[in-house]
């Protein structure tokens, strides 16, 4: 199994720029969800959601879109792209929700916007 | 919504010594409580939880203590050791998982 697997690794952005950020999963995950970690913040939730067709937001969703098309994709994209979402950005997925136990994270991406 | 707090945000012990990291938490109805390491460049990774029935939990060299009238969580790491240097991150969870800000320990040689 590759796990979680998130792409690109680093990307560089222009304020106004608009791109998508790639995680898969073949543990056959319900859940899945969307972090960004800044310094001095921890990981905060951006999007999550519970099953294929299923997404709700989370703590920051602002500037962000997700879909869940099949159970084993993720994708979270920036509509257009804002210095304040410089951040290194971690999807994870686990087999049921919050308390319902460990989360897989991805390697995850370091973005850029200049 | 869940509020979690952590202490300290580093964190430096001589090999040998034992390390702990502290967090509270906000909301009373949580009742699972994981803690990740993040090395560094790569992904968190869960290396202990505990569920609000149990107030202590072992694994080797880890131990997590949890103390739900306080509503505070403990990590302690006894007999450290340099690959024990990483940052830590405490977690509360009802629904969705509430992250603490991160400790930074470092184990020196």
């Amino acid at each position: 199994n590759a796990g979680v697997t998130q792409t690109p690794k680093f990307q560089v952005l222009k304020t106004g720029q608009s791109m998508t950020l790639q995680c898969a999963q073949d543990m056959n995950h319900e859940y899945m969800s969307w972090y960004r970690q800044d310094p001095g913040m921890g990981l905060r939730l951006i999007h999550y959601s519970v099953g294929a067709g299923i997404t709700d937001q989370g703590e920051v969703p602002n500037g962000y879109n997700v879909s869940r098309s099949t159970t084993e994709d993720f994708p979270l994209r920036l509509l257009s792209a804002a210095p304040s979402q410089t951040s290194v950005y971690f999807c994870a997925s686990s087999l049921l929700a919050g308390a319902g136990g460990e989360q897989y994270f991805g390697p995850g991406t370091r973005l850029t916007v200049t | 919504g869940e509020n979690v707090e952590q202490h300290p945000s580093t964190l430096s012990v001589q090999e040998g010594d034992s390390a702990v990291i502290k967090c509270t938490y906000s909301d009373s109805a949580s009742n699972y409580f994981p803690w990740y390491k993040q090395e560094l460049g790569k992904g968190p990774q869960l290396i202990i939880d505990i569920r609000s029935n149990v107030g202590e939990k072992k694994d080797q060299r880890i131990a997590v203590t949890l103390n739900k009238t306080a509503k505070h969580f403990s990590l302690h790491i006894t007999e450290t050791q340099p690959e024990d240097s990483a940052v830590y991150f405490c977690a509360g969870s009802g629904d969705k998982l509430t992250f603490g800000t991160g400790t930074r320990l470092a184990v020196r040689p």
